[in-house]
């Protein structure tokens, strides 16, 4: 079965620092592999997507991720972030189709911004 | 063009009662995906509909159920709700091209005292 882990619940950063978020994912084939956001009370955005092809994909709002296949990991990174940063994110992966389940979410990772 | 649209945006119902969620994909989305997303759970999978026929179910009671009407819009129908049904119910589109890539809308919040 598939599943997501993002072993980090909450990574808190100053503004205009770095931010790398963490995730692994577990799938029996090439997966279809997304980064969500979602404000408070709010549905999920998509940031970014990957379905092959080059393993570095850039996303909205200055996000970038990096597929790599050897260690089942797919982390969201951003180079400076910002306040309006502050959000939870998700992790999912999928298959095209669907899928019998859609996409199967992490946990997600709470993002708190210090100023 | 229009995104996911629910409604309603929040709901307060007692326990033993029914809720009715409804959702609107984006124009040529054929397939619906319902999720729950419960305080600290996560998103669970809950149902999917596709050309007006469900096609999946998540590991949910049967009070769970709902519908896809020609139009491609879905209604998700909760029997008999418990307090632990409270949470932000969020409705997700695909196109027919079948990326796996899913549309949210901005959720129903229901809450069950």
């Amino acid at each position: 079965a598939q599943s997501v882990t993002q072993p980090d619940i909450h990574i808190t950063v100053s503004e205009g620092a770095s931010l790398e978020l963490r995730c692994n994912y577990s799938y029996g084939a090439t997966p279809y592999l997304f980064w969500y956001v979602q404000s408070p009370g709010q549905g999920l955005q998509l940031l970014l997507k990957y379905f092959s092809g080059d393993t570095l994909v850039q996303g909205i709002k200055g996000f970038e991720a990096e597929f790599k296949r050897s260690q089942s990991s797919f982390n969201l990174r951003k180079p400076s972030v910002h306040w309006s940063d502050a959000a939870e994110y998700f992790c999912a992966v999928g298959a095209r189709g669907g899928g019998a389940d859609g996409l199967t979410f992490g946990k997600g990772t709470h993002l708190i911004i210090q100023p | 063009e229009a995104g996911v649209t629910q409604s309603p945006t929040h709901l307060i119902k007692t326990r033993g009662q029914q809720a009715t969620l409804r959702c609107s994909p984006i124009s040529g989305h054929t397939s619906v995906y319902w999720y729950q997303q419960a305080l600290g759970l996560g998103l669970q999978f809950l149902l999917w509909y596709d050309e007006g026929e469900e096609r999946n179910r998540g590991n949910f009671p049967p009070r769970f159920s709902g519908r896809q009407f020609p139009n491609y819009s879905s209604e998700l129908n909760v029997n008999a709700l418990e307090l632990e049904d409270s949470a932000l119910y969020l409705c997700a589109s695909e196109g027919r091209l079948n990326t796996g890539e899913l549309f949210f809308g901005e959720g129903s919040r229901l809450t069950v005292l």
